[in-house]
């Protein structure tokens, strides 16, 4: 199975900071890279597939970039409602996998 | 557009369940669907998926030989068979839209979610 890492694990931030979370997976995924975020308590929500493309109704400060085996996704200025925790995914292959999650918390 | 399971509970270690999901709000059969859990306090793992006629399904390892994905599509309903259970896979159990034809895809819409526990 493809593995997936993300880093940091967890870190913490101030409303307007510009936030950077990356993603790695073990073996070429090409573009097929997916992130969620999800709030306690809350099912998951995507926010970008395709490893750039932005889903619907989802805010413009989220973006992503990458492809092959290096990921990222970048919030350009965070706001209250995105303290939640981010998860990559692959789609690539079966088993599909998740990263084990990157939580952002409040400074 | 919406997802919404049922039948999670309490169980005993080796016990069965079987969950399920109602979709509405959209073309039911056209999309692949799939099955995630989160393990309480831990990150998200994906279960199954079955594509969007039923003939092509596929597991996660830990849940192999024991978990079991169908689909009506004339109940616009999805469903897991948990057979053997065991302590490990107490979680909550997200049933999730996948692709338009496509087994290979994100997942954009999610049930709430329903909780099984697995404890003697």
């Amino acid at each position: 199975a493809i593995q997936m890492t993300q880093s940091p694990a967890s870190f913490s931030a101030s409303t307007g900071d510009r936030v950077t979370i990356t993603c790695r997976a073990s073996q070429d995924v090409s573009s097929y890279l997916a992130w969620y975020q999800q709030k306690p308590g809350k099912a998951p929500k995507v926010l970008i597939y395709a490893a750039s493309t932005l889903q619907s109704g989802v805010p413009s400060r989220f973006s992503g970039s990458g492809s092959g085996t290096d990921f990222t996704l970048t919030i350009s200025r965070l706001q209250s409602e995105d303290f939640a925790t981010y998860y990559c995914q692959q789609y690539y292959n079966y088993p599909f996998t998740f990263g084990p999650g990157t939580t952002v918390d409040i400074k | 557009v919406q997802l919404v399971e049922s039948g999670g509970g309490v169980v005993q270690p080796g016990e069965s369940l079987r969950l399920s999901c109602a979709a509405s709000g959209f073309t039911f059969s056209g999309y692949t669907m799939d099955w995630v859990r989160q393990a309480p306090g831990k990150g998200l793992e994906w279960v199954a998926v079955i594509s969007y006629d039923g003939r092509h399904k596929f597991s996660a390892d830990s849940v192999k030989g024991r978990f079991t994905i169908s689909r009506d599509n004339s109940e616009n309903s999805l469903y897991l068979q948990m057979n053997s259970l065991r302590a490990e896979d107490t979680a909550v159990y997200y049933c999730a839209r996948g692709g338009f034809g496509e087994v290979y895809s994100h997942m954009d819409v999610w049930g709430k979610g329903t909780a099984v526990t697995v404890s003697s």
